[in-house]
């Protein structure tokens, strides 16, 4: 079974705290994605990389940066936390986006206060 | 215009009844496509993929595509209480995946 781990559940962080969420997935995975899930809008993709070192930006890649020094890690950051980055994150992965499903972690909810 | 579309709901329908989803994309270069199941506070995870044209069954759950019209939906027969969950429609294509905002379903006992 795919596993995809995100380093924390619940997370509070106070506005301007630069924040780090780290993911893991242990399938050797080409392609990893950080979503941003809020009530009505659905998920919303952030950012992904397809290789180790590689990043593109997705749909609202503003106030955001990723880091992927390994194939197995994915970290999204926070450069300064702000009140509308209180959401639910997703970290995701898959082989292949043709063919490949997509399995994603358990979430990791943020509150910026 | 949304690329993955879905009817929010919530779509109601009694135990034992067929549950039908439906969702419709706008690139047409998609390739490939994905229901998922959320459960409230749960990530999603994946109940069906559908890659060619036509139906494809798994136990209770169809899910049919029509890339001419870029139509895709779900059924779910015999519908349980446990069905009650927010489905999510994705399409796959170059690199990413595209998710809609999700169906609630709720299954009336």
């Amino acid at each position: 079974d795919v596993k995809v781990t995100q380093s924390s559940r619940y997370l509070v962080k106070r506005t301007g705290e630069k924040v780090f969420l780290e993911c893991v997935q242990d399938m050797d995975h080409e392609n990893m994605f950080w979503y941003r899930q809020d009530p009505g809008l659905g998920l919303r993709l952030i950012y992904f990389s397809y290789d180790v070192k590689m990043k593109e930006k997705g749909d609202i890649p503003e106030g955001y940066s990723v880091s992927r020094e390994k194939k197995e890690r994915f970290s999204l950051i926070l450069e300064s936390a702000s009140t509308n980055q209180t959401s639910m994150y997703l970290c995701a992965s898959s082989p292949s986006i043709i063919r490949g499903q997509v399995h994603f972690g358990n979430g990791t909810r943020l509150t910026v206060t | 215009q949304k690329e993955v579309e879905q009817n929010s709901g919530p779509l109601s329908v009694p135990e034992g009844a067929i549950a039908s989803l439906n969702c419709t994309y706008s690139d047409r270069g998609s390739q490939s496509f994905f229901w998922y199941r959320q459960y409230s506070g749960k990530s999603p995870e994946l109940i069906m993929s559908i890659y060619s044209n036509g139906d494809k069954e798994d136990g209770r759950f169809t899910a049919q595509l029509n890339k001419a019209s870029q139509y895709v939906s779900l059924l779910i027969r015999d519908s349980q209480p446990s069905d009650s969950a927010t489905y999510l429609c994705a399409a796959g294509g170059y690199q990413k995946v595209t998710f809609g905002t999700g169906t609630k379903l709720q299954v009336i006992p």
